[in-house]
């Protein structure tokens, strides 16, 4: 079946970077489908980061934009997240999903990134 | 930004309820709209997409309508399992916002 796995660093510096992948098995990447980020910090909602199509087209959350980039990787069959200049507001789990149609119907287990020096 | 607004963000029912979540948004996202649940320490696992349909390892007591606006997700007869918390949200515009989340907690 599909699964999804997100892997990176648990613990980043502020000012720092955030890199986080998505591994995607089950499925290939490159099926004409979208694949997307979404944060939840501590105790609060859902937010939508961004999506990236199979082959590299992106949307972004205007909020994390300038600090923002989505990636794919086809022949890893993996898709990425890089987020600049960390502060604590962006300690969260982050998710990575697949989307079909018109939700993400497939989630990662999800990664806790926690922004402290 | 189209807003998502979730009535009530918590509500306490009883195995055997029916429950009815409503969301509302800022502006028409006609049929963009889907439900997700989500338990404790857990990731969102998809329920409803495009307003009413079920993904295909959703029970049937599961339901979802609306149009516009204005969108319900009802379960028809509360489960043990069905304890937990649910968002709409939005997939008619960039950014693809979510409702703030209603808590369906044991009565």
């Amino acid at each position: 079946q599909v699964q999804l796995q997100e892997s990176g660093p648990g613990l980043v510096k502020p000012s720092g970077t955030l890199s986080l992948t998505c591994a995607v098995s089950g499925f290939s990447i490159g099926d004409n489908h979208w694949w997307g980020w979404v944060r939840q910090s501590p105790g609060k909602g859902l937010e939508w980061i961004g999506e990236t199509s199979h082959s590299g087209s992106t949307n972004y959350n205007p909020s994390l934009q300038s600090r923002l980039t989505i990636s794919v990787d086809t022949s890893k069959n993996h898709f990425s997240l890089h987020l600049t200049s960390l502060t604590a507001a962006d300690t969260a789990v982050y998710y990575c999903a697949r989307k079909m149609t018109f939700a993400f119907d497939i989630w990662g287990q999800g990664t806790v990134v926690t922004v402290s020096s | 930004d189209i807003q998502m607004t979730q009535s009530p963000s918590s509500l306490s029912a009883s195995v055997g309820d029916r429950v009815t979540i409503t969301c509302r948004a800022s502006q028409t996202i006609a049929n963009y709209l889907n439900w997700y649940q989500q338990k404790p320490g857990k990731a969102p696992k998809s329920l409803i997409f495009g307003v009413s349909n079920l993904q295909n390892w959703v029970p049937s007591r599961f339901s979802g309508s609306g149009s516009g606006t204005d969108f319900t997700l009802t379960i028809s007869s509360l489960q043990p399992e069905d304890f937990a918390t649910y968002y709409c949200q939005q997939s008619y515009s960039l950014p693809r916002t979510f409702g703030q989340g209603t808590t369906v907690e044991v009565k």
